[in-house]
């Protein structure tokens, strides 16, 4: 169980165009997911948080107008990077967040990442 | 502030030597405690978790791990390391940041496997 799968796994634009990475969750209901960006050998760093129905809420430095987040179902996030340069070329990830025990802390699955290089 | 230090970059291990990974975290509440592993081009996957209870954690794969609220350390351990372990591996803190929840990550730790 458990399981967060993202869209496209690798996918190559052109600079000035947009793509989107799509978040689910598969198999269990997310009311938070993140959108982590990864540069080679270094750790992730958090770009947002997205809560189902709301807004999301970025990270300092962060830049909200490039980085679109929407949250429309408990299961699906998606991010959309806009007028994309080579300087946002990196390993994006996503992450779901559940409670396993109404008592016990949020747990947060990883996708597989997705690998953007903009040319 | 909380924050996770992950004092080893690089750990090279002979295939069938015991591994230890060291994870210090500084958190003012009680910690939740998270081990991930990363294969090259992948996510991360849960190798095992601490909320409560027995400070002695088993995971997948074999793995372990020990939590010393005196040391403020979870150290990630393996008896016998298997040429498939090589990855990177981090430790991370569940927070409380605002009014949200999130991971608080250490700077990972590059393990390598010398046949």
């Amino acid at each position: 169980g458990a399981v967060v799968s993202q869209h496209p796994s690798w996918v190559i634009c052109k600079s000035g165009t947009s793509v989107k990475i799509e978040c689910r969750s598969l198999d269990f209901q997310a009311t938070t997911m993140f959108w982590y960006r990864q540069f080679p050998k270094q750790s992730l760093m958090l770009m947002a948080t997205s809560n189902e129905g709301s807004k999301a809420t970025y990270e300092q430095g962060v830049e909200k107008d490039k980085f679109l987040i929407n949250h429309a179902s408990l299961t699906l996030s998606t991010l959309t990077v806009t007028s994309a340069h080579p300087e946002d070329s990196s390993f994006y990830i996503c992450s779901a967040s559940f409670r396993v025990r109404t008592s016990g802390p949020y747990e947060q699955y990883f996708g597989p990442g997705t690998r953007l290089t903009v040319t | 502030a909380q924050s996770v230090t992950q004092p080893d970059i690089h750990i090279t291990v002979s295939e069938g030597a015991s591994l230890e990974l060291r994870c210090n975290y500084s958190y003012g509440a009680t910690p939740y405690l998270f081990w991930y592993v990363q294969s090259p081009g992948q996510g991360l996957q849960l190798l095992l978790k601490y909320f409560s209870g027995d400070t002695l954690v088993q995971g997948i794969k074999g793995f372990e791990a020990e939590f010393k609220r005196s040391q403020s350390s979870f150290n990630l351990r393996k008896p016998s390391v298997h040429w498939s372990d090589a990855a990177e591996y981090f430790c991370a803190v569940g927070a409380r940041v605002d009014s949200s929840y999130k991971l608080i990550f250490g700077s990972g730790t590059r393990l390598l496997v010398r046949p």
